[in-house]
């Protein structure tokens, strides 16, 4: 059973539009969770991190903690061809758990 | 946010060479720094966990003789692949933890691309 999960995709998103990223996890001993972009090609780069239920906005970032539901979301507002790219979701709990990753496509 | 370094960005190497890959945090003492190996289009795979002063933990089905890690300082971790075969081909990438904070969490390295001819 994996411990952190995401959809796959990819999610296609008109330039412009809203991106919305779940991720869950399965032990709610989990204490923090992160967003990490990745590009193709390149190393995964933190984009933020949340820790306390509730929205954290960075920029056109959101992130979305809901502990008793066991799950975090990624907004990406205004989305940009830039945005193109698989997002990784992390939680960590004694060690890092990472998601499979979901891979936007941001169309013009 | 921390900076974490990795040195040679690209190597290509014959069968059975060994290659070395360092990975320095650049601006934070870090006492402990992962290894990932990813295969194109695939997810990343921790190979190991390298703390400073002690040995590696290594993940399951990762050869610790192959795969020989040294974190001899608070800024250096590195990952030697011994005797490299072309199965060895992968991007390998380290991460830094940092603590205190609210949290602890991992910066990457940029990655190092090995290609084992």
């Amino acid at each position: 059973q994996k411990e952190v999960e995401q959809n796959s995709g990819p999610l296609s998103v008109p330039e412009g539009a809203i991106a919305s990223l779940n991720c869950t996890y399965s032990d709610r001993g989990s204490q923090s969770f992160f967003w990490y972009r990745q590009y193709s090609g390149k190393s995964p780069e933190l984009i933020m991190s949340i820790y306390s239920n509730g929205d954290k906005e960075d920029g056109r970032f959101t992130a979305q903690l809901n502990k008793a539901s066991q799950y975090v979301s990624l907004l990406i507002r205004d989305s940009q061809p830039s945005d193109s790219a698989t997002y990784l979701c992390a939680a960590l709990w004694g060690k890092f758990q990472f998601g499979a990753g979901t891979q936007v496509v941001v169309t013009p | 946010g921390a900076v974490v370094s990795q040195h040679p960005s690209r190597v290509i190497c014959k069968s059975g060479t060994s290659v070395k890959i360092e990975c320095r945090s650049l601006d934070f003492q870090a006492t402990t720094m992962f290894w990932y190996r990813q295969f194109p289009k695939q997810s990343l795979m921790l190979m190991a966990t390298s703390n400073e002063g002690s040995k590696a933990t290594y993940e399951q089905g990762v050869e610790k003789d192959k795969f020989l890690i040294n974190h001899a300082s608070l800024t250096l971790s590195t990952l030697t692949v011994t005797s490299a075969h072309p199965e060895d081909s992968s991007f390998y990438i380290c991460s830094a933890l940092t603590s205190g904070g609210a949290t602890d969490t991992q910066y990457f390295g940029p990655g190092t691309r090995l290609t084992v001819l």
